[in-house]
């Protein structure tokens, strides 16, 4: 049971270029989430899904897509990556349901954009 | 527009004795509140959390209060070691169906030996 993985854990990117990072859980977990972490501004919510085929805006989507064509799977799409997108990424998911409200979070992506 | 505050940005505290974070919240339809834990180069991990119709939850040397008349919550931590040292954040939720997480800025505890 590997939990929540990332995948790249580091990666640079000239602005302009593209990249795609991959979540996967396998706690058979419902709603997954994407945020990212920013010195003095600590976790912001990106986008996020409550089940296969579904997403919807966080706080800070502008310059961001997401796709959750499986279950186990939250990707995150930059298509033009910009310097202000520097940041640390983190990917969660949870069960869905009240009382089941606790976040697992996978261990971050570092992405600098030059 | 902060919805979830965590005023102080740092916090040093000796071996043994009690470390008190804070966190204050503005929107009153928030009902469930949770601390993580973050260590240098992890993702968060849960640590406590409370639900609305508490003002008390503990956990071994965990405590989170919970004073929804000002808005505020605290952690307490009994007896401070080393390995708390790390990044605590909060983060509030509600019930309203949006199944969204709103994050506090982050308190560096550090525990001194």
């Amino acid at each position: 049971n590997a939990g929540v993985t990332q995948t790249p854990k580091f990666r640079v990117l000239k602005t302009g270029q593209s990249m795609t990072l991959l979540c996967a859980q396998d706690m058979n977990h419902e709603y997954m989430y994407w945020y990212r972490q920013d010195p003095g501004m600590g976790l912001r919510l990106i986008h996020y899904s409550v089940g296969e085929g579904t997403t919807a805006k966080g706080e800070v989507p502008d310059g961001y897509n997401v796709s959750r064509l499986k279950k186990q799977n939250f990707l995150l799409g930059l298509e033009s990556a910009a310097p202000s997108q520097t940041s640390v990424y983190f990917c969660a998911s949870r069960l869905a349901g009240v009382g089941s409200d606790t976040q697992y979070f996978g261990p971050g992506t570092r992405l600098t954009v030059l | 527009d902060q919805q979830v505050k965590q005023n102080s940005p740092s916090l040093s505290v000796q071996e043994g004795r009690i470390s008190i974070l804070n966190c204050d919240y503005t929107n009153s339809m928030f009902d469930y509140f949770l601390w993580y834990k973050k260590y240098p180069a992890e993702g968060p991990t849960f640590l406590i959390s409370i639900s609305s119709i508490k003002d008390k939850n503990e956990d071994g040397r965990f405590t989170v209060f919970l004073n929804k008349s000002a808005k505020h919550l605290s952690l307490h931590i009994v007896p401070s070691q080393p390995g708390d040292s790390a990044v605590y954040f909060c983060a509030a939720s509600d019930s309203s169906g949006t199944y969204k997480y709103i994050f506090g800025t982050g308190t560096r505890l550090k525990v001194l030996a």
